[in-house]
């Protein structure tokens, strides 16, 4: 069964402070993992997709990068309006279906 | 281009009843996945609908069923509604069930059962 972890669950930093989101996963046959952030009350935003061990992807002050095992979201000198929650998912290569993880609460405080 | 839209946004249902959401698509998009996120069990899958036809079942109970028009457009339908059923209601559009397609969410319907 496909299964998605992501660490740490709530992340609090200084304006400017950067650092790293992590999603690990188990999956028999990846088709693509998704990064997307959520705001409260609000649905899933994309930003993210990563097909293949090695691959990296820049987005602002965001990069995504994949290994056979995990992601990492590295969130570079981070401002406010960058706390949300952030969702990792993994499809099969089997489904459409997406499994996320339980998400990372990111706080970026000025 | 416009984005996933969902009707209503938010429902006040009691127990034992039924209801029924919408999702319009993104133009162009013929696949619509259906999620139910909660603070418990995060977003799980529902179902997945491409050319009018369920490809895809979650491990939701019978209760919990969708449809897919002609125009893309899709609506689900919960029955015998219980406490459990409170969650938000998510609909992802992508233009097919492709390698790695991306999904794109709407805003989500709030549904609570009182």
């Amino acid at each position: 069964e496909d299964q998605v972890t992501q660490s740490p669950e709530a992340l609090r930093l200084q304006e400017g402070e950067s650092s790293s989101l992590n999603c690990s996963y188990t999956v028999s046959g990846l088709r693509g993992l998704f990064w997307y952030r959520q705001d409260p009350g609000k649905g899933p935003e994309f930003l993210f997709t990563l097909y293949s061990a090695g691959e990296e992807k820049e987005k602002e002050r965001l990069k995504a990068t994949l290994t056979k095992k995990e992601s990492f979201l590295h969130i570079t000198a981070p401002k406010p309006e960058d706390s949300a929650t952030y969702l990792c998912a993994v499809q099969d290569r089997g489904a459409q279906k997406l499994v996320f993880g339980q998400g990372t609460r990111l706080t970026i405080n000025p | 281009k416009a984005g996933v839209t969902q009707t209503p946004r938010y429902l006040i249902k009691t127990r034992g009843q039924q209801v029924t959401l919408s999702c319009s698509p993104i133009s162009g998009h013929r696949s619509v996945s259906w999620y139910q996120q909660t603070p418990g069990q995060g977003l799980q899958f529902l179902f997945e609908y491409f050319s009018e036809t369920q490809r895809n079942k979650g491990n939701f109970p019978g209760r919990f069923s969708g449809r897919q028009f002609s125009n893309s457009r899709s609506e689900m339908n919960v029955s015998t509604l219980e406490l459990g059923d409170s969650a938000l209601y998510l609909c992802a559009s992508s233009t097919g069930p492709g390698v790695g397609e991306t999904q794109y969410f709407g805003p989500g319907t709030r549904l609570l059962v009182l």
